[in-house]
Protein backbone atom coordinates (compact mmCIF):
# COMPACT_ATOMS: atom_id res chain seq x y z
CA UNK A 1 0.00 0.00 0.00
CA UNK A 2 1.11 3.95 -0.15
CA UNK A 3 1.35 5.83 3.07
CA UNK A 4 2.90 9.25 4.01
CA UNK A 5 4.04 10.72 6.90
CA UNK A 6 4.64 14.65 7.45
CA UNK A 7 4.35 16.29 11.05
CA UNK A 8 0.78 18.31 11.07
CA UNK A 9 2.39 21.52 12.91
CA UNK A 10 5.49 22.95 13.01
CA UNK A 11 5.76 26.77 14.50
CA UNK A 12 8.86 28.76 13.76
CA UNK A 13 9.87 32.10 14.36
CA UNK A 14 10.71 34.73 11.92
CA UNK A 15 14.25 34.56 10.59
CA UNK A 16 14.64 31.18 11.85
CA UNK A 17 15.02 27.51 9.77
CA UNK A 18 12.63 25.29 10.24
CA UNK A 19 12.72 21.48 8.55
CA UNK A 20 9.86 19.44 7.54
CA UNK A 21 10.55 15.79 6.98
CA UNK A 22 8.21 14.00 4.74
CA UNK A 23 8.41 9.65 5.01
CA UNK A 24 6.83 7.69 2.28
CA UNK A 25 5.77 4.13 1.07
CA UNK A 26 4.79 3.94 -2.62
CA UNK A 27 4.95 2.06 -5.54
CA UNK A 28 6.57 3.30 -8.47
CA UNK A 29 8.66 5.61 -7.13
CA UNK A 30 9.90 8.38 -9.59
CA UNK A 31 10.57 11.46 -7.33
CA UNK A 32 9.68 14.04 -4.21
CA UNK A 33 7.88 17.40 -4.93
CA UNK A 34 7.02 19.93 -2.72
CA UNK A 35 3.95 22.45 -2.77
CA UNK A 36 2.74 25.36 -0.52
CA UNK A 37 -0.32 26.37 -0.27
CA UNK A 38 -1.98 29.53 1.98
CA UNK A 39 -4.75 29.63 3.53
CA UNK A 40 -7.86 30.00 0.57
CA UNK A 41 -5.55 29.50 -2.49
CA UNK A 42 -4.27 27.09 -4.62
CA UNK A 43 -1.26 24.57 -4.36
CA UNK A 44 2.19 26.56 -5.77
CA UNK A 45 4.89 24.05 -6.95
CA UNK A 46 8.11 24.69 -4.91
CA UNK A 47 10.69 22.51 -5.64
CA UNK A 48 11.18 18.68 -6.68
CA UNK A 49 13.59 16.30 -6.02
CA UNK A 50 14.30 13.07 -8.85
CA UNK A 51 18.29 12.35 -7.70
CA UNK A 52 19.04 12.00 -4.43
CA UNK A 53 20.58 14.93 -2.47
CA UNK A 54 19.61 18.74 -1.91
CA UNK A 55 18.29 21.25 -4.41
CA UNK A 56 18.18 24.67 -3.38
CA UNK A 57 15.84 27.31 -4.82
CA UNK A 58 16.69 30.48 -3.13
CA UNK A 59 15.15 30.48 0.81
CA UNK A 60 14.03 26.64 0.09
CA UNK A 61 15.68 23.52 -0.31
CA UNK A 62 15.01 20.02 -0.47
CA UNK A 63 16.58 16.98 0.02
CA UNK A 64 15.72 13.42 -0.81
CA UNK A 65 16.95 10.05 0.47
CA UNK A 66 15.33 6.90 -2.19
CA UNK A 67 16.94 4.30 0.31
CA UNK A 68 15.67 5.57 2.94
CA UNK A 69 12.18 7.03 1.40
CA UNK A 70 12.62 10.20 3.41
CA UNK A 71 12.74 13.51 2.27
CA UNK A 72 12.63 17.20 3.60
CA UNK A 73 11.99 21.04 3.07
CA UNK A 74 14.12 23.26 4.71
CA UNK A 75 13.09 26.82 4.61
CA UNK A 76 15.44 29.33 5.88
CA UNK A 77 15.41 32.80 7.00
CA UNK A 78 11.82 32.80 7.92
CA UNK A 79 9.19 35.08 6.85
CA UNK A 80 5.56 36.00 8.35
CA UNK A 81 4.48 35.13 4.56
CA UNK A 82 5.96 31.77 4.81
CA UNK A 83 2.92 30.10 7.27
CA UNK A 84 0.91 28.17 5.10
CA UNK A 85 0.65 24.89 4.75
CA UNK A 86 3.13 22.56 2.97
CA UNK A 87 2.47 19.37 1.32
CA UNK A 88 5.09 16.43 -0.03
CA UNK A 89 3.70 14.80 -2.60
CA UNK A 90 5.66 11.69 -3.66
CA UNK A 91 4.55 10.78 -7.99
CA UNK A 92 5.51 7.86 -10.16
CA UNK A 93 6.14 8.60 -13.92
CA UNK A 94 3.32 10.44 -14.18
CA UNK A 95 3.24 13.98 -12.29
CA UNK A 96 -0.55 14.46 -12.07
CA UNK A 97 -1.10 11.19 -10.41
CA UNK A 98 1.24 12.52 -7.39
CA UNK A 99 -0.14 11.26 -3.85
CA UNK A 100 -0.91 14.77 -1.59
CA UNK A 101 -0.45 13.72 2.23
CA UNK A 102 -2.25 16.22 4.50
CA UNK A 103 -0.03 18.43 4.93
CA UNK A 104 2.03 20.32 7.25
CA UNK A 105 0.52 23.80 8.76
CA UNK A 106 3.61 26.31 9.19
CA UNK A 107 3.14 29.33 11.46
CA UNK A 108 5.28 31.60 11.87
CA UNK A 109 5.37 34.08 14.41
CA UNK A 110 7.01 37.97 15.11
CA UNK B 1 -0.61 32.05 -13.12
CA UNK B 2 -1.67 29.06 -13.76
CA UNK B 3 -3.28 29.68 -17.59
CA UNK B 4 -6.68 27.95 -15.76
CA UNK B 5 -9.91 29.03 -14.94
CA UNK B 6 -12.26 27.24 -13.18
CA UNK B 7 -15.79 28.39 -13.01
CA UNK B 8 -17.85 28.33 -10.57
CA UNK B 9 -15.94 29.77 -8.27
CA UNK B 10 -18.28 29.13 -5.26
CA UNK B 11 -21.61 27.29 -5.64
CA UNK B 12 -24.55 25.77 -3.08
CA UNK B 13 -26.67 23.29 -4.37
CA UNK B 14 -28.91 20.73 -2.61
CA UNK B 15 -28.65 16.64 -2.35
CA UNK B 16 -29.67 15.51 -5.37
CA UNK B 17 -29.55 17.92 -8.08
CA UNK B 18 -26.74 17.73 -10.26
CA UNK B 19 -23.38 19.65 -10.77
CA UNK B 20 -20.61 21.12 -13.31
CA UNK B 21 -18.01 22.55 -12.73
CA UNK B 22 -15.65 23.70 -15.68
CA UNK B 23 -11.96 24.15 -16.56
CA UNK B 24 -11.45 26.16 -18.90
CA UNK B 25 -7.50 26.61 -20.44
CA UNK B 26 -5.87 28.35 -23.42
CA UNK B 27 -2.28 27.17 -23.74
CA UNK B 28 -3.09 23.79 -25.68
CA UNK B 29 -2.14 21.66 -22.59
CA UNK B 30 -2.70 18.01 -22.98
CA UNK B 31 -2.71 16.51 -19.47
CA UNK B 32 -5.80 17.98 -16.91
CA UNK B 33 -6.82 16.61 -13.57
CA UNK B 34 -8.99 17.47 -11.26
CA UNK B 35 -8.44 16.84 -7.51
CA UNK B 36 -10.48 17.33 -4.67
CA UNK B 37 -9.54 19.00 -1.40
CA UNK B 38 -11.13 18.59 2.14
CA UNK B 39 -10.66 20.75 5.10
CA UNK B 40 -7.31 20.17 6.62
CA UNK B 41 -6.20 17.03 4.10
CA UNK B 42 -4.65 17.05 0.93
CA UNK B 43 -5.66 16.62 -2.77
CA UNK B 44 -7.09 13.74 -4.21
CA UNK B 45 -6.87 12.90 -7.81
CA UNK B 46 -10.60 12.39 -9.17
CA UNK B 47 -10.12 11.69 -12.76
CA UNK B 48 -7.71 12.89 -15.18
CA UNK B 49 -7.07 13.03 -19.10
CA UNK B 50 -4.24 12.53 -21.34
CA UNK B 51 -6.56 14.54 -23.94
CA UNK B 52 -9.63 14.69 -26.10
CA UNK B 53 -11.86 12.08 -25.20
CA UNK B 54 -9.55 10.12 -23.29
CA UNK B 55 -10.46 10.13 -19.91
CA UNK B 56 -9.33 8.07 -16.64
CA UNK B 57 -10.44 7.36 -13.02
CA UNK B 58 -8.05 8.62 -9.71
CA UNK B 59 -8.59 7.22 -6.31
CA UNK B 60 -12.06 8.78 -5.50
CA UNK B 61 -13.64 8.50 -8.86
CA UNK B 62 -16.85 7.48 -7.43
CA UNK B 63 -20.11 9.86 -7.95
CA UNK B 64 -17.86 11.76 -10.69
CA UNK B 65 -17.40 11.93 -14.66
CA UNK B 66 -15.83 14.16 -16.45
CA UNK B 67 -15.17 15.21 -20.04
CA UNK B 68 -13.05 16.35 -22.49
CA UNK B 69 -14.62 17.40 -25.60
CA UNK B 70 -12.30 19.42 -26.84
CA UNK B 71 -8.85 20.52 -25.59
CA UNK B 72 -9.75 23.63 -23.90
CA UNK B 73 -12.23 22.50 -21.33
CA UNK B 74 -12.47 19.63 -18.99
CA UNK B 75 -15.39 19.10 -17.14
CA UNK B 76 -16.32 17.30 -14.20
CA UNK B 77 -19.98 16.35 -13.42
CA UNK B 78 -21.67 15.04 -10.07
CA UNK B 79 -24.41 13.56 -11.36
CA UNK B 80 -26.52 13.22 -8.10
CA UNK B 81 -24.63 15.76 -5.12
CA UNK B 82 -24.41 14.39 -1.51
CA UNK B 83 -23.08 16.10 1.18
CA UNK B 84 -19.52 14.18 0.95
CA UNK B 85 -18.88 16.05 -1.58
CA UNK B 86 -18.84 19.36 -0.32
CA UNK B 87 -15.16 20.05 -1.07
CA UNK B 88 -12.97 22.61 -2.65
CA UNK B 89 -12.34 21.26 -6.28
CA UNK B 90 -8.92 22.07 -8.15
CA UNK B 91 -8.35 21.64 -11.91
CA UNK B 92 -4.31 21.40 -12.69
CA UNK B 93 -2.05 20.69 -15.84
CA UNK B 94 1.58 19.90 -15.81
CA UNK B 95 4.00 20.45 -18.84
CA UNK B 96 6.44 18.17 -20.26
CA UNK B 97 9.29 19.65 -17.64
CA UNK B 98 11.04 16.55 -15.90
CA UNK B 99 9.75 18.13 -12.73
CA UNK B 100 6.47 17.78 -13.55
CA UNK B 101 5.34 20.56 -11.88
CA UNK B 102 1.87 21.11 -11.07
CA UNK B 103 -0.11 24.07 -11.91
CA UNK B 104 -3.76 24.60 -10.13
CA UNK B 105 -6.52 26.66 -11.13
CA UNK B 106 -7.68 28.62 -8.29
CA UNK B 107 -10.35 26.18 -6.97
CA UNK B 108 -14.10 25.95 -6.78
CA UNK B 109 -15.86 25.95 -3.84
CA UNK B 110 -18.72 23.56 -3.51
CA UNK B 111 -21.21 23.35 -0.56
CA UNK B 112 -23.75 20.69 -1.17
CA UNK B 113 -26.79 20.96 1.34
Amino acid sequence: GQSLEQPSEVTAVEGAIVQINCTYQTSGFYGLSWYQQHDGGAPTFLSYNGLDGLEETGRFSSFLSRSDSYGYLLLQELQMKDSASYFCAPRGTNAGKSTFGDGTTLTVKP
Amino acid sequence: DAGITQSPRHKVTETGTPVTLRCHQTENHRYMYWYRQDPGHGLRLIHYSYGVKDTDKGEVSDGYSVSRSKTEDFLLTLESATSSQTSVYFCAHHGESITGELFFGEGSRLTVL
